[in-house]
Parts: structure tokens; sequence; C-alpha cells
């Protein structure tokens, strides 16, 4: 299973974009990165998820160069309720596979 | 759809007594995962089950951690006897397939104190 590595943790102001990079330099052929946000008192819930190059949903944006080593999912115009622990997975979609999650990034919105 | 259903979401118990977590997977789903979070050790998995089948327990804490699938619909975490330092919030989680690049749904948590 592909390691992860993320920020521990950002702050950012509300309205503002916020870019969170993980690194997966070992990510394999089938390998697909999943993003997920884990509300204070909350199970993690599913973002976004992605092969290569881009992928947009109603909540963010997630941007995969060619190479695929790195991943930066992007919330756009911040509010204080996007305050969350972001975690990046990397994984297949086949076979047995543990699934587990790295320390993820915390994001703090300010006022 | 219902998602996935946990109880109880809070107990309290006293230590050396036996708890039973509850989970309930999304209807269809194959996959269920048991984790435990704590400040210290953030999200951990404990087991995962694959139809039924336990796939890996190596992160079972201890032998005083057991975890059953005796259906598709319905598993549980037991811990007996309890320790204050299982304190945690306990989540189950179900994907409709195996492989960790799968969408996992996360229950709301049971949240376990043992004085």
């Amino acid at each position: 299973l592909a390691k992860t590595t993320q920020p521990i943790s950002m702050d950012s102001y509300e309205g503002q974009e916020v870019n969170i990079t993980c690194s997966h330099n070992n990510i394999a052929t089938n390998d697909y990165i999943t993003w997920y946000q884990q509300f204070p008192s909350q199970g993690p819930r599913f973002i976004i998820q992605g092969y290569k190059t881009k992928v947009t949903n109603e909540v963010a944006s997630l941007f995969i160069p060619a190479d695929r080593k790195s991943s930066t999912l992007s919330l756009p115009r911040v509010s204080l309720s996007d305050t969350a622990v972001y975690y990046c997975l990397v994984g297949d979609t086949r076979g047995y596979q543990k699934v587990t999650f790295g320390t993820g990034t915390k994001l703090q919105v300010i006022p | 759809d219902a998602g996935v259903i946990q109880s109880p979401r809070h107990e309290v118990t006293e230590m050396g007594q036996e708890v039973t977590l509850r989970c309930k997977p999304i209807s269809g789903h194959n996959s269920l995962f048991w984790y435990r979070q704590t400040m210290m050790r953030g999200l951990e998995l404990l087991i995962y089950f694959n139809n039924n089948v336990p796939i890996d327990d190596s992160g079972m804490p201890e032998d005083r951690f057991s975890a059953k699938m005796p259906n598709a619909s319905f598993s549980t975490l037991k811990i007996q006897p309890s320790e204050p330092r299982d304190s945690a919030v306990y989540f189950c989680a179900s994907s409709p397939r195996t492989g960790s690049g799968n969408t996992i749904y996360f229950g709301e948590g049971s949240w376990l104190t043992v004085v």
C-alpha cells in the first residue's frame, strides 16, 4: 500500500482557497487517490476520488500531475464549517488490502 | 438510504466489565471495518471482514478484543475485560467492494469511556 505524506496542519481565513497537497511517491499503476473529511465527533466521509488529471465535484477539486506522485485537494472559498481533518488515501479498487488512515491534515479556518 | 448504524452511541463502563459494540453495515456492502480513534494514536484499523469472513485482524490490540460478523447485516466488537486505556471512539465502516481504493462509509461512532 502506497504511503502518503501530508502536512499536519494548515490555517486559512474564511473565503480563501485552500490547497492541501499529499505525496505518494510509491503509488502503483492501479491505485486511486481518495480524500476524506472528518469533522469533530464524526466519522470520516468521502470527499473526492481521482486517478489522473483533474476531478471536480460540488465540494472540491482534485489535481493529479502526470507522474501521480502527489495530489492536491483544493477547497474553494472555505468557510468556518470546513474546519476538519482531511485524509489522503491511495489504494487499488481490487483485492484485499488494509484501509489505513494516516494523521491527516488538520485545517483550521479562521474568521 | 440508511448509513452504517452503530450502537451504543455512548457508553461509560467500569474497568473489568465486558463491552459489546454493534454495527449494521450498509445493505449490499461486502466489506466491513472496525476502527478505533484516539488523540494519541489517530485512526487505527482494528479488523476488517469481507463477505463475513475476517481478512486481517492484525490491528486488534490484544486478546481482550474480539470481533464477529455472523451475517452480512451485523457485526460486533467485544472487549473483555475492559480497561481505561480502551477509552476511545470506535468506528464501524463498510464498503461495497474490497480494495482500499473503494469508498468507505463510516458510522457515527461509539464513544467508549472506561473508568
